[in-house]
């Protein structure tokens, strides 16, 4: 079964702390991708990271950072020095190279960043 | 990069009637476009595939008499909501990659649908 859970619902950092959003995922598969998705609150999804299973290096861009550990099923996602406008829901995605190739989508993690 | 549009952006109707919501990819042509539906405060559920020139695949539970599904060119795929009810409202976003269903998805800002 393919899965993806981040545990936490919401979370609020003051500006400028760090803060890591967790994500796990299931699958059976050996060769998938994961994604880190941002919904701000105007509604569109934002594109912010791409990964598949074979490259577990991690990344950084700018505030943000990816760790991939498939020991542990999981990429979490860390803003550091986190500022308002991070305030938004973020989603972790698994897409699936077995059957259908349909993206299973964690049910997201709403961030408040407070001034 | 990887525009996706959608219009409208929001839009109100009475119970009956039909609406249709666009999705664009404006600087790429895409061969497979998504329809998702997101109801408040809640994860994004997949609605239907659809692959240009050819018919959408559709989720289970999902009407495809009421959800009409048109992907007529390389970058735009419509969806109609027919005889709209109150439950209907929901916010529909659309996404699109540049090749087929293994490629990253870019989606469209949104269609907030509000029926009375």
């Amino acid at each position: 079964a393919q899965k993806v859970t981040q545990a936490q619902t919401e979370i609020s950092v003051v500006e400028k702390e760090d803060v890591t959003l967790d994500c796990v995922y299931e699958t059976r598969d050996t060769t998938y991708y994961l994604f880190w998705y941002k919904q701000p609150p105007s509604g569109e999804l934002v594109f912010l990271i791409r990964r598949n299973s074979f490259d577990e290096q991690n990344e950084i861009s700018g505030r943000y950072s990816w760790n991939f550990q498939k020991s542990t099923s999981s990429f979490n996602f860390t803003i550091t020095a986190s500022q308002v406008v991070d305030s938004a829901v973020y989603f972790c995605a698994l897409l699936s190279t077995s059957g259908t190739y349909k993206y299973i989508f964690g049910t997201g993690t709403r961030l408040k960043v407070l001034a | 990069g990887a525009v996706v549009s959608q219009h409208p952006s929001r839009v109100i109707c009475k119970s009956g009637t039909s609406v249709k919501i666009e999705c664009r990819s404006l600087d790429f042509q895409a061969t497979t476009m998504f329809w998702y539906r997101q109801f408040p405060k809640q994860s994004l559920m997949l609605m239907a595939t659809s692959n240009e020139g050819s018919k959408a695949t559709y989720e289970q539970g999902v009407e495809k008499d009421k959800f009409l599904i048109n992907h007529a060119s390389l970058t735009l795929s419509t969806l109609t909501v027919t005889s709209a009810h109150p439950e209907d409202s929901s916010f529909y976003i659309c996404s699109a990659t540049r090749g087929g269903t293994q490629e990253t998805q870019y989606f469209g800002p949104g269609t907030r649908l509000l029926v009375l």
